[in-house]
């Protein structure tokens, strides 16, 4: 495969569940991204992984916890989520995590919570 | 105040229209502007990057940015059915390791 990977593509689940969103960059990159997209609410970035190292932490509740194990795989654990947590989640990926650099986006988890 | 603001849409056209798409900033600080697209049930993807001011263009494309105004817009010439998506603004400061902060979206109908 190419490209930016994301599993599942759905998932639903209950308030009380753990569960994990994987992504997998084929392109040699060393920067990823998570990002929620609400219907309605703009792109909002969640964490950035340079190197494996977080850089960013955007405000995040703790019940989002990420991973990056690797530069080519970042998970998202979620676990005691709340209805309105339910959206859209993407992985992006760039060659660096710089000003000037093309974020490759994966086609998402589309995630409800019930 | 939101920090980008874009035009909310939906747009409607008829193929072959001249669609424009705008979006307008507060932060002055902003340095770098993207247009995505994105497909229902897909990831955006980049369409147009540009630097500071000035226009871009590339094929039906094209991407331009006022600072003094704090405006920045996306011209689709002849646009096609195919077209049809959700189109993100996007905008980056210099020092910002990747943190992009996006406009809600406006979502593009265009009719054969």
């Amino acid at each position: 495969e190419t490209g930016v990977t994301q599993t599942p593509r759905h998932l639903v689940m209950g308030m009380t569940n753990k569960k994990s969103l994987k992504c997998e960059q084929h392109l040699g990159h060393n920067a990823m991204y998570w990002y929620k997209q609400s219907a309605k609410k703009p792109l909002e970035l969640m964490f950035v992984y340079s190197l494996e190292e977080r850089v960013e932490n955007n405000s995040v509740p703790s019940r989002f916890s990420p991973e990056c194990p690797n530069s080519s795989h970042l998970f998202l654990h979620l676990h005691t989520l709340q209805p309105e947590d339910s959206a859209l989640y993407l992985c992006a990926s760039s060659r660096i995590a710089g000003a000037s650099e093309t974020q490759y986006f994966g086609p998402g988890t589309r995630l409800l919570v019930l | 105040q939101k920090e980008v603001e874009q035009d909310p849409g939906p747009l409607s056209v008829p193929e072959g229209a001249i669609v424009s798409l705008n979006c307008t900033y507060s932060n002055s600080a902003f340095q770098y502007f993207m247009w995505y697209r994105q497909y229902s049930r897909k990831g955006p993807e980049l369409l147009m990057y540009t630097y500071s001011s000035g226009n871009k263009e590339d094929g039906r494309f094209t991407a331009q940015v006022d600072k003094s105004s704090k405006y920045i817009s996306l011209f689709i010439r002849d646009s096609q059915p195919s077209d049809s998506a959700t189109y993100l603004c996007a905008m980056m400061r210099n020092t910002n390791a990747g943190k992009s902060t996006f406009g809600d979206g406006t979502t593009l109908t265009v009719k054969p």
